[in-house]
Formats: structure tokens, C-alpha cells, sequence
């Protein structure tokens, strides 16, 4: 069965301190990866698709990379408004995602 | 700009009572989803619908029902509510089949407790 691993469950940051997350995942024909960024009482709001292994995406002061086992959001000098959960979502090439449970970022001013 | 609108936002049931959960996008999306998010365990999918006419399981189906109206339209019905039912339901939908790549687009959640 595939499985998803973020990391760390929380983080806090100060402004200004950069960082990064990790999406692990079991190989079971990996097609792609979704992130997300979820503010509390809001639905997920999409970010990044990476397509293949060694592809960036970038988008503000978040960059998101891809490997074949794991995927990082690295956050650059984050701004209290960064804070949120982070979700990933492999796609493992059936009709169905897989979503982590997310790491919770707090940027403290 | 709607997207996905998912209604109520809230909702309180006594056991044993049902209710139908609505969603509509506006995006002309072909694929629809149904998940609930409960603290610990992340979103996880009850059914999906790939394209209009058709409805499949996803990973928690049970005491659960939808409901493929048209096009526009995803219903999630609990015909008999439960306790372990109280949680924050979201509806999503994308252009294709999450094998396509294709981003998910989800709603605002629909918070649902059951007593």
C-alpha cells in the first residue's frame, strides 16, 4: 500500500529563518506530486504539481523539489503570513490521491 | 470567482438522523471528490466521481452515499449519522482523474457534528 510521511508535524520558525519540509513516500510508480497550503477553517489551496524527478517549482519564498523517494518545500525568509499546514499529495497513477497529514509552519514575528 | 461552494458550512445531528452535504463547482470540471479531514489523520477520500455518470469508493466509504447530480453537482448523503461521523467534509474536483496530474480544487468544508 502506498504510504506519505511529512515532516516535521510542527515548526516554528522566526521571520526571516529559512527552513524546509519533507514528503516521503513508498515508490509504487510515482506520476507526480501535489502541494498544498491549508489555512485553519479553509479548504486546501493548491500550490505546486512536480511532474518528475529533479523538476523545481517555485512560487514567493516557497520552492518545491522532487526526488524519486521525497519531495521538499523549502521556505526562504518567511513572513508571518507563510505560517499554515503544508499537505503533499503523491500521485501514484490510479484515479485516487494520497494525501500526508501535514506539517503545521508558525512564523513568529 | 466561486470555484467549489460546499453547503452548510456547519452542521449539528443527532444520531440516526440523515443529511445530504451539497457541492457545486463552477470550473467545468469532469472529476468530483468527496473527503473528510479529522485531526491525526490527514484528508481522506470516501467517493469519487471520475466524470459525470459515474461513482466510485474511495478509502471510507461506509455509512456514506453520493451522488453524481450533473456535471456541476456532487452530493455526499449520511443516511444514518454516527458519532465517528463528526468531521470537516471537503468536496474537490479537478479537469481529469488525479492519474491525469491534474490538480485538485477543494471547497471551504462543511463542519459536521454528530451527537
Amino acid at each position: 500500500e502506498d504510504q506519505v510521511t511529512q515532516s516535521p508535524e510542527a515548526l516554528r520558525l522566526q521571520e526571516g529563518e529559512s527552513s524546509s519540509l519533507n514528503c516521503s513516500y513508498t515508490v509504487s510508480g510515482l506520476r507526480g506530486l501535489f502541494w498544498y497550503r491549508q489555512d485553519p477553517g479553509k479548504g486546501p489551496e493548491f500550490l505546486f504539481t512536480l511532474y518528475s524527478a529533479g523538476e523545481e517549482k517555485e512560487k514567493e519564498r516557497l520552492k518545491a523539489t522532487l526526488t524519486k523517494k521525497e519531495s521538499f518545500l523549502h521556505i526562504t525568509a518567511p513572513k508571518p503570513e507563510d505560517s499554515a499546514t503544508y499537505l503533499c499529495a503523491p500521485n501514484f497513477g490510479n484515479e485516487k490521491l494520497t494525501f500526508g497529514t501535514g506539517t503545521r509552519l508558525t512564523i513568529i514575528p | 470567482n466561486a470555484g467549489v461552494t460546499q453547503t452548510p458550512k456547519f452542521q449539528v445531528l443527532k444520531t440516526g438522523q440523515s443529511m445530504t452535504l451539497q457541492c457545486a463547482q463552477d470550473m467545468n470540471h469532469n472529476s468530483m471528490y468527496w473527503y473528510r479531514q479529522d485531526p491525526g489523520m490527514g484528508l481522506r477520500l470516501i467517493y469519487y466521481s471520475a466524470s459525470e455518470g459515474t461513482t466510485d469508493k474511495g478509502e471510507v466509504p461506509n455509512g456514506y452515499n453520493v451522488s453524481r447530480l450533473n456535471k456541476r453537482e456532487f452530493s455526499l448523503r449520511l443516511e444514518s449519522a454516527a458519532p465517528s461521523q463528526t468531521s470537516v467534509y471537503f468536496c474537490a474536483s479537478s479537469e481529469a482523474p488525479a492519474g491525469g496530474n491534474q490538480p485538485q480544487h477543494f471547497g471551504d468544508g462543511t463542519r459536521l457534528s454528530i451527537l
